[in-house]
């Protein structure tokens, strides 16, 4: 059975400091690998997604992912947080048809 | 841009009430999900459909229903609504066929609904 866990539930960055969230993936087979955003009273934002065409995937805003198989790994990150980075964030990994959506991680940033 | 629509975005309805949550897609896109968002929760699938007229269960389906008439439209329905199903429910919709394995869904924006 395919799973997704994030380590992390929230994380509190500054302003111009690196982000990294955590998320670890289980699957029997080459999964594909979704990052979704969620501002307040918004739906979910498709950030970047993992295709098996190149493990290291580029996304919108300036976030990327690297996909690790050794370590079941597809953890997201962007080199400067801006304010509006602020929101939560969602791993998710798919199975056939239907999504599998991580416990989602809060990210804060502060001026 | 997909553009997928829930027709309300808050929602305030009495428990026994039958109630009725419209989504709309414009992407012709075959699959249509339904989901409820609870805190620490994730987003956990209620119902799905392939199809006009087709259905599946998902993870948590007591207590609704879900009608697809149209390719377009997939309304989810609470038969009789309880305090517990007070959430945001989120209609997302995705193409299908051979290319559907990379393709994301696209998320309406949520109804928040609340059970009094």
């Amino acid at each position: 059975a395919q799973s997704v866990t994030q380590l992390d539930s929230h994380v509190s960055v500054s302003e111009g400091t690196p982000v990294l969230l955590r998320c670890n993936y289980s699957s029997s087979y080459s999964p594909s690998l979704f990052w979704y955003v969620q501002h307040p009273n918004k739906g979910l934002q498709l950030l970047l997604k993992y295709t098996s065409a190149a493990t290291l995937v580029k996304g919108i805003n300036g976030f990327e992912a690297e996909f690790k198989k050794s370590e079941t790994s597809f953890h997201l990150t962007k080199p400067s947080a801006h304010m509006s980075d602020a929101a939560e964030y969602f791993c998710v990994v798919r199975n056939t048809g239907k999504l599998i959506f991580g416990q989602g991680t809060t990210l804060q940033v502060k001026p | 841009d997909v553009k997928v629509t829930q027709s309300s975005r808050y929602l305030v309805k009495r428990t026994g009430e039958k109630v009725f949550l419209e989504c709309v897609q414009d992407m012709d896109h075959e699959n249509m999900f339904w989901y409820r968002q609870d805190p620490g929760l994730g987003l956990r699938l209620i119902y799905f459909s392939y199809d006009v007229k087709m259905k599946e269960k998902g993870d948590i389906p007591e207590g609704y229903s879900v009608s697809r008439e149209k390719k377009e439209r997939f309304s989810l329905i609470l038969e009789s609504a309880s305090t517990n199903q007070t959430s945001m429910y989120l209609c997302a919709s995705s193409h299908t066929g051979i290319m559907a394995r990379n393709q994301p869904q696209h998320f309406g924006d949520g109804t928040r609904l609340s059970i009094l």
